[in-house]
């Protein structure tokens, strides 16, 4: 299985911060690989698919970037809405799927 | 209004077998694959296990191959996940998701809110 590292695990940040998330892959995993964003006691929401492209209603302010074994997750400008846990998610050996261990993200 | 309704939780004994479903309303339900995740008190996401469009195509999460059995009946909007010989380690909050494509893929942009599985004595 393909194992995802994602860091930080916890993170702090002020409004208006630009924050980023990253997962490095065991592997070359190319492209596959989504971001996802859960809130407390709420189901996971997709933001990001194939590394870069945003999800349809996703704000402008999210986006993701990388290929291959490294990765990253950017929030330009976090907003109180945004504390939440965020989750990269692996699909390069389907139907094997795998997740990070996720970073909890807080306000300062 | 798009939405997937699980059902099917609650608490059994360890090896044990529960039955989970899964009824999609809103979208076309035959043109997506669909998945299974859970998530364990306190902790991450995992996935379970997924099945193509036509049930074609099935995988499962190592942790649960050969014990749960995923199945979905197109004419009834649903999705199943047969669960046996259930451990401890399988306590959890099961989500039935919709892919983005006909196979899988591993993008799921519609998640049902959960059915809480425990398994106690």
């Amino acid at each position: 299985d393909v194992r995802m590292t994602q860091s930080p695990s916890s993170l702090s940040a002020s409004v208006g911060d630009r924050v980023t998330i990253t997962c490095q892959a065991s592997h070359d995993i190319s492209i596959y690989l989504n971001w996802y964003q859960q809130k407390p006691g709420k189901a996971p929401k997709l933001l990001i698919y194939d590394a870069s492209n945003l999800q349809k209603g996703v704000p402008s302010t999210f986006s993701g970037g990388g290929s291959g074994t490294y990765f990253s997750f950017t929030i330009t400008s976090l907003q109180p809405e945004d504390v939440a846990t965020y989750y990269c998610q692996q699909y390069d050996n389907v139907p094997s799927i795998t997740f990070g261990q996720g970073t909890r993200l807080e306000l300062k | 209004e798009v939405q997937l309704v699980e059902s099917g939780g609650g608490l059994v004994q360890p090896g044990r077998s529960l039955r989970l479903s899964c009824v999609a309303s809103g979208f076309t339900f035959n043109d997506y694959a669909m998945h299974w995740f859970r998530q364990a008190p306190g902790k991450g996401l995992e996935w379970v296990s997924g099945i193509s469009w036509n049930s074609g195509y099935i995988g499962y999460a190592e942790s649960v191959k050969g014990r749960f059995t995923i199945s979905r009946d197109n004419a009834k909007n649903s999705l199943y996940l047969e669960m046996n010989s259930l451990r401890a380690e399988d306590t959890a909050l099961y989500y039935c998701a919709k892919d983005v494509v006909v196979v899988i893929s591993g993008a799921s942009d519609i998640w049902g809110q959960g059915t809480m599985v425990t398994v106690s004595s």
